[in-house]
């Protein structure tokens, strides 16, 4: 167990619709990440927030979005659904300085169909 | 744009010997490099890092080299075991951006009795 708790952990929706995907980091981490593993992509960087603001960014679609919380929770959201969106979703939490340890949750099965 | 990879995307090695995985990465910026390893169903989990500034790190049965000028890396796992089937990644991160990881496409280890 990693400590990175990520819900749903299935999801079956259709094209053209839009879903949350929540994660809660490790106690103590200021830093969220959230990755697309696809089968033609592979593991890639989306998004990272720090304490609320977003770091960094990545490949991520303009159709989806990302939040973190006070409470230090993120939310990944992601609209106008298509059938290529479909993927594992992970979340993943660190300490924000370089060299430490980043865990990843359980990752969301996104289908869409 | 493949910055980080796998070239091998399976091994098979026997119950007790040493398996090596090996990774190349195209971007010279990067200078610090993580191996993780994933389970089906199962998010990846951290084995073993290294900086740019060593040439090896060894934990346990694991050993990663760093070859720079070579833009090469590998990770040993001495003696394999069972338990040690899995899906290997590669991943590389420079220290200003952390968390960013590039991750390669993976090596599917069999570690077979």
């Amino acid at each position: 167990d990693s400590g990175v708790t990520q819900t749903p952990k299935h999801l079956i929706t259709a094209t053209g619709q839009r879903v949350t995907l929540r994660c809660s980091p490790r106690s103590g981490d200021l830093s969220v990440y959230w990755y697309q593993q696809s089968l033609d992509q592979g593991l890639q960087f989306l998004i990272q927030y720090y304490n609320g603001e977003e770091r960094a960014k990545g490949n991520i679609l303009e159709r989806f979005s990302a939040q973190q919380f006070p409470d230090l929770h993120s939310e990944l959201n992601l609209s106008s659904l298509e059938l290529g969106d479909s993927a594992l979703y992970f979340c993943a939490s660190s300490v924000v300085a370089a060299g430490n340890t980043i865990y990843f949750g359980e990752g969301s099965w996104l289908t869409v169909v | 744009d493949q910055q980080v990879k796998q070239n091998s995307p399976s091994l098979s090695v026997q119950e007790g010997r040493i398996s090596i995985l090996n990774c190349d990465y195209t971007n010279s910026m990067f200078d610090y490099f993580l191996w993780y390893k994933k389970y089906p169903a199962e998010g990846p989990t951290f084995l073993i890092s290294i900086s740019s500034i060593k040439d090896k790190n060894e934990d346990g049965r694991f050993t990663v080299f760093l070859n720079k000028s070579a833009k090469h890396l590998s990770l040993h796992i001495v003696p394999s075991q069972p338990g040690d089937s899995a899906v290997y990644f590669c991943a590389a991160s420079r220290t200003d951006s952390w968390g960013k990881l590039q991750f390669g496409a993976g090596t599917q280890v069999v570690v077979t009795p």
